[in-house]
């Protein structure tokens, strides 16, 4: 199993463009979620979903959309890009409700220049 | 709101030596913990977790500590080697049950000295 599979590693957009974080896990998993990190700090939850055709707004929800079509695959969209969202991109990936440990891809580097 | 915060954001230790992480949480209906590790350049990496009925739990060479009437938790890193050095992030989640929304700490940067 490759676990969280998360594409692109890193990414530099101008403001105003828009691009997908692809998020992709072969575990089977029903719970999916993506974070930003910002220098720093500490992970804020953007979206998550709870199976496929199922999302829901976390924290820090603006600017950004996500979709759930399938099990597999969780994208986050940028519309709109602006420097605040400027950070560090993860997604990670959880079983179901009695087991806890979410799963980490290795996050995705995004400058909005 | 839920706020989860660290008490230090830098600690070196000595090689060998123990090591304590601490963690202050205000959401007192929290009931799971749970601690990640993150090194450079990597996505955070599942340690060790704790409900809230438990007062300690232990793993390999690492021990979490929950203190609900000050809500605090640390986590101790037994013996501590260079592949120790990283952020480590303590975690909560106000339910156990449904889609577990985690709020994070800030982070503490560990740096294990030779």
């Amino acid at each position: 199993n490759a676990g969280v599979t998360q594409t692109p590693k890193f990414r530099i957009l101008k403001i105003g463009q828009s691009m997908t974080l692809q998020c992709a896990q072969d575990m089977n998993h029903n719970y999916m979620y993506w974070y930003r990190q910002d220098p720093g700090m500490g992970l804020k939850l953007i979206y998550y979903s709870v199976g496929a055709g199922i999302t829901d707004k976390g924290e820090v929800p603006n600017g950004y959309n996500v979709s759930r079509s399938t099990t597999e695959d969780f994208p986050l969209r940028l519309e709109l890009a602006a420097p605040s969202q400027t950070s560090v991109y993860f997604c990670a990936s959880r079983h179901r409700v009695d087991q806890n440990i979410q799963y980490f891809g290795a996050g995705t580097r995004l400058s909005v220049l | 709101g839920e706020n989860v915060g660290l008490h230090l954001p830098t600690l070196s230790v000595q090689e060998g030596d123990n090591s304590i992480i601490n963690c202050a949480y205000s959401n007192s209906a929290s009931d799971y913990f749970i601690w990640y590790k993150q090194e450079s350049g990597k996505g955070p990496q599942f340690i060790i977790d704790i409900r809230s009925n438990m007062d300690k739990r232990q793993g390999q060479r690492v021990t979490v500590l929950l203190n609900k009437t000050v809500k605090h938790l640390s986590l101790q890193i037994a013996a501590t080697q260079p592949g120790d050095s990283a952020v480590y992030f303590c975690a909560e989640n106000p339910s156990i049950q449904g889609a577990q929304k985690l709020v994070f700490g800030q982070g503490t940067r560990l740096t294990i000295n030779p």
